[in-house]
C-alpha cells in the first residue's frame, strides 16, 4: 500500500532533551516536507527537500534540523526541543515538485503529536 | 509569496451543494491553486487543483475566476463525511507550499 509512515505517532518529552520523528514514503517520490499545525495558526511548512541531499528551509526552520540521505527517508530532529514545539507534526510527499510549473499531490502522514515538557 | 484568503467557516445541510470561496488577489500567472481538506484526526488529503480553466474530478469542481483572483470549490451534494477543514492554497514559485488556516466545513443532518 502507497503510504507516507511516521514514527512515533505520540511523544512525550522533556525540554533539551535531542529527538527524532522519522518519516518514511514508499512511493519513490523526490519532494519531502514536514509541517506543523497549530491550533488558529493552521499548516506551517518547516523544512522541505527535493531530493536526496537537497533540503530548504520553509516558513517556521528555527530549531530544527533535517536530513535526506536516501530518498525513502526524511527524518525531522530537534536537537534541544523547548515546550513553544509541542505541536503536531505532519510529513508529506509528493512525485516531484517543479517551481513555476505546478505541483504533483502531496500525500501526508498520520501525523506525529508531540509534546515538550 | 502569494496568499490566500478564506472565510474562517460554513455551514451546509446534507445532501445540499457547498460553495467553499478563495480569494488569491495576489496570484501569478504561473501558480496554479490547490485544495486540500483535512478531516478529524488525519492528515490534509488532496482534493483538486487547477491553472485556469475550471476542473472537475470526482471529489469535487473547481471553478476559477476569469481574471484567477478568485476561486471557488464546489461540493456537489454535502455528506456528514465531508465536513472538515478546506485548504485554498497557491503554489508560490518557489519550493514551498503556504496553506494558511482555511474554512471550516460543517454539514448539518
Amino acid at each position: 500500500e502507497a503510504q507516507v509512515t511516521q514514527n512515533p505517532r505520540y511523544l512525550i518529552t522533556v525540554t533539551g532533551k535531542k529527538l527524532t520523528v522519522t518519516c518514511s514514503q514508499n512511493m519513490n517520490h523526490e519532494y519531502m516536507s514536514w509541517y506543523r499545525q497549530d491550533p488558529g495558526l493552521g499548516l506551517r511548512q518547516i523544512y522541505y527537500s527535493m531530493n536526496v541531499e537537497v533540503t530548504d528551509k520553509g516558513d517556521v526552520p528555527e530549531g530544527y534540523k533535517v536530513s535526506r540521505k536516501e530518498k525513502r527517508n526524511f527524518p525531522l530532529i530537534l536537537e534541544s526541543p523547548s515546550p513553544n514545539q509541542t505541536s503536531l507534526y505532519f510529513c508529506a510527499s509528493s512525485l516531484y515538485f517543479r517551481a513555476g510549473v505546478g505541483r504533483d499531490t502531496q500525500y501526508f502522514g498520520p501525523g506525529t503529536r508531540l509534546t515538550v515538557l | 509569496d502569494a496568499k490566500t484568503t478564506q472565510p474562517n467557516s460554513m455551514e451546509s445541510n446534507e445532501e445540499e451543494p457547498v460553495h467553499l470561496p478563495c480569494n488569491h488577489s495576489t496570484i501569478s500567472g504561473t501558480d496554479y491553486i490547490h485544495w486540500y481538506r483535512q478531516l478529524p484526526s488525519q492528515g490534509p488529503e488532496y482534493v483538486i487543483h487547477g491553472l485556469t480553466s475550471n476542473v472537475n474530478n470526482r471529489m469535487a469542481s473547481l471553478a476559477i475566476a476569469e481574471d484567477r483572483k478568485s476561486s471557488t470549490l464546489i461540493l456537489h451534494r454535502a455528506t456528514l463525511r465531508d465536513a472538515a477543514v478546506y485548504y485554498c492554497i497557491l503554489s508560490s514559485g518557489t519550493y514551498k507550499y503556504i496553506f494558511g488556516t482555511g474554512t471550516r466545513l460543517k454539514v448539518l443532518a
